[in-house]
């Protein structure tokens, strides 16, 4: 069973520019968590989806944040016109639908320039 | 609002040495606790987790942990530490109710010495 996937794993971009990371949860998991590590910080909760819908977005940005788990396809995360304090690793986590326990991806390295 | 306390920032012992990190936690009902481990770039892993039953909890690697709720800790513990042991490790709270969202500490740096 492959674990949760991840890319880009690293993701360059400049200021004002859009970002787009990917998450596919593991075979059988229909929760998805996003979490923010900031340099020399530990993570922060972001948004808590299940297929279509999102359950808790109270960790995510006001603005330029947004995030969707389709039907079909891996959750996204996205982030308009991103700035110098977005530059962080973004981690994805899924669960499955009766377990408390969420397994963790890789993470997308963010750099904003 | 619920914390995660992980008081120790960094900690360096010597290889085959016993080890123990700390973590204290506030959490208003049963919390479900987890310690995962992060290497240099990667992800997380699971260690151990805790839910409900024995206080003490076996985890992979060889560490476990040990639920005292008079205390609000779930500290891990190793009795004898690897070289490849060193890496950041971090407690976490659940919340048991609709979103299970986890609550992280800083997390603890540990280094080991030859």
């Amino acid at each position: 069973n492959a674990g949760v996937m991840q890319n880009p794993r690293h993701l360059v971009r400049r200021r004002g520019q859009e970002a787009r990371l990917r998450c596919s949860p593991m075979k059988g998991h229909s929760h998805v968590y996003w979490y923010r590590q900031l340099p020399e910080e530990g993570l922060k909760f972001m948004v808590y989806l299940q297929k279509e819908n999102i359950i808790d977005e109270s960790g995510m940005p006001k603005e330029r944040f947004s995030a969707e788990f389709p039907k079909e396809g891996p959750s996204i995360l996205r982030i308009q016109q991103v700035v110098r304090g977005d530059s962080a690793a973004y981690f994805c986590a899924s669960s499955p639908l009766s377990e408390e326990t969420q397994y963790f991806g890789p993470g997308t390295r963010l750099l904003v320039l | 609002a619920q914390s995660v306390t992980q008081p120790d920032i960094h900690i360096t012992v010597s290889e085959g040495a016993s080890l123990e990190l700390r973590c204290n936690y506030s959490y208003g009902a049963t919390p479900y606790l987890f310690w995962y481990v992060q290497s240099p770039g990667q992800g997380l892993q699971l260690l151990l987790k805790y839910f409900s039953g024995d206080t003490l909890v076996q985890g992979i690697k060889g560490f476990e942990a040990e639920f005292k709720r008079s205390q609000s800790s779930f500290n891990l513990r190793k009795p004898s530490v690897h070289w490849s042991d060193a890496a950041e490790y971090f407690c976490a709270v659940g919340d048991s109710g609709a979103t299970n969202k986890l609550i992280f500490g800083t997390g603890t740096l540990l280094a080991v010495q030859p």
